[in-house]
């Protein structure tokens, strides 16, 4: 199993562009997130997906969207990018059966707004 | 203040000093979870716990609900230990939502 794979690893973006980070997992999980991870901060969840068809949002949803069509794919759409976005987002996955699930994070993508 | 704080911020060892990361939480939890997450790498999930005391090789992470805080212990550290150790919890009534420390950075010399 690949776990949970991330793409682009790295982007460079100019303001006002938009992107696709794309987030895959072959575990048969059902819960999904999107995290952005800042410098000296902890991890905050953007939108999180307990489903396919199911998204919900986090913490700091704003300028983000994200869709869940299957059960392995999460992409988190980025619309206007802005400085304040330059971050380095991880995609995980969880069983979402029983309680207290461990989530396994992808390698991670980092993006650099100008 | 964050609902979860870890302390110290920056840890540096020398190798084979046995090492004590802390995690104080200020909300009701489900489980707590304790990560790795080595320079430029991924994110790997250690223990998950909601009592007691879980031992993986020379990892060792306790939990005292009560006094809401945790411990992850190494012993006989090595320069391979070097990474940032974060805590993260279940809390408000969630199984699957997480609330992250800012994590804690270790550096083991040799």
């Amino acid at each position: 199993n690949a776990g949970v794979t991330q793409t682009p690893k790295f982007r460079i973006l100019k303001i006002g562009q938009s992107m696709t980070l794309q987030c895959t997992q072959d575990m048969n999980h059902n819960y999904m997130y999107w995290y952005r991870q800042d410098p000296g901060m902890g991890l905050k969840l953007i939108y999180y997906s307990v489903g396919a068809g199911i998204t919900d949002k986090g913490e700091v949803p704003n300028g983000y969207n994200v869709s869940r069509s299957t059960t392995e794919d999460f992409p988190l759409r980025l619309e206007l990018a802005a400085p304040s976005q330059t971050s380095v987002y991880f995609c995980a996955s969880s069983p979402g059966q029983g309680h207290y699930n461990e989530q396994f994070f992808g390698p991670g993508t980092r993006l650099t707004v100008l | 203040k964050n609902e979860v704080e870890q302390s110290p911020q920056n840890l540096t060892a020398q190798e084979g000093e046995f090492i004590t990361i802390n995690c104080s939480y200020s909300v009701g939890i489900s489980a707590l979870h304790w990560l790795q997450q080595h320079p430029g790498g991924g994110i790997v999930s250690l223990f998950m716990l909601s009592s007691g005391k879980k031992k993986h090789g020379r990892l060792i992470a306790t939990i005292n609900i009560q006094e809401k805080h945790s411990s992850l212990h190494i012993t006989a550290s090595h320069p391979r230990d070097s990474a940032v150790y974060i805590c993260a919890v279940n809390s408000g009534g969630s199984n699957y939502k997480l609330t992250f420390g800012k994590g804690t950075l270790l550096t083991v010399n040799p």
